[in-house]
């Protein structure tokens, strides 16, 4: 079936500094591709999308490529922000008939000063 | 701005109790969902809900039932509280129709419950 698996946090950082957030899948299909972003005491929230193979998504100055060959959606930011600290989620979209995303577990980042 | 809304940020109750979690959407969607979010463990599927008075399990309904009476309603019933069903809880919607395969979940804010 399909799975989606995230590298493994807490991810801790200085402030300005590179970001990569690795995200790998396995689909039956062509799903869309999705990060969310879940920050301390809501829900998660859509971060972007790429909807085809290299596509790139991008919001916020976060970026991500819709890699097929290596079915890879790895997750960039150039330099961060303390107010980037957050859980973020990789996660398939629906396809061949089925309604149900899947969903990555998740990488905590934290920014420090 | 589309909206989930879920009762309540935060709710305490005791074991043994009958616990019900609402969560209206106004976007007019189709799918609705209830999500269980433990730490280390991510997002499970609890039930998934494609139509009014229809339902479908997701990976962990056992102890948990839920209720979809008008289409943008979805309520999650704890039936006997236990306290291992202290958790976050994440409500969500997404469209049916059209080209829906492109289109996101929308999430509340969650309802923080603890089962003393």
């Amino acid at each position: 079936g399909d799975s989606v698996t995230q590298m493994e946090g807490p991810v801790t950082l200085s402030e300005e500094a590179f970001l990569t957030i690795n995200c790998t899948y396995t689909a039956t299909g062509y799903p869309s591709l999705f990060w969310y972003v879940q920050y301390p005491g809501e829900g998660l929230q859509l971060l972007l999308k790429a909807t085809k193979a290299d596509d790139k998504g991008s919001n916020k100055g976060f970026e991500a490529t819709y890699r097929k060959e290596t079915t890879s959606f790895h997750l960039e930011k150039g330099s961060v922000q303390v107010s980037d600290s957050a859980v973020y989620f990789c996660a398939l979209g629906t396809s061949g008939g089925s309604y149900i995303p899947t969903f990555g577990r998740g990488t905590s980042l934290i920014v420090h000063p | 701005d589309v909206k989930v809304t879920q009762s309540s940020r935060y709710l305490v109750k005791r074991t043994g109790e009958k616990v019900f979690l609402e969560c209206v959407q106004d976007m007019d969607h189709e799918n609705m969902f209830w999500y269980r979010q433990d730490p280390g463990l991510g997002l499970r599927l609890i039930y998934f809900s494609y139509d009014v008075k229809m339902k479908e399990k997701g990976d962990i309904p056992e102890g948990y039932s839920v209720s979809r009476e008008k289409k943008e309603r979805f309520s999650l019933i704890l039936e006997s509280a236990s306290t291992n069903q202290t958790s976050m809880y994440l409500c969500a919607s997404s469209l049916r129709r059209g080209d829906y395969s492109n289109q996101p979940q929308h999430f509340g804010d969650g309802t923080r419950l603890s089962i003393l």
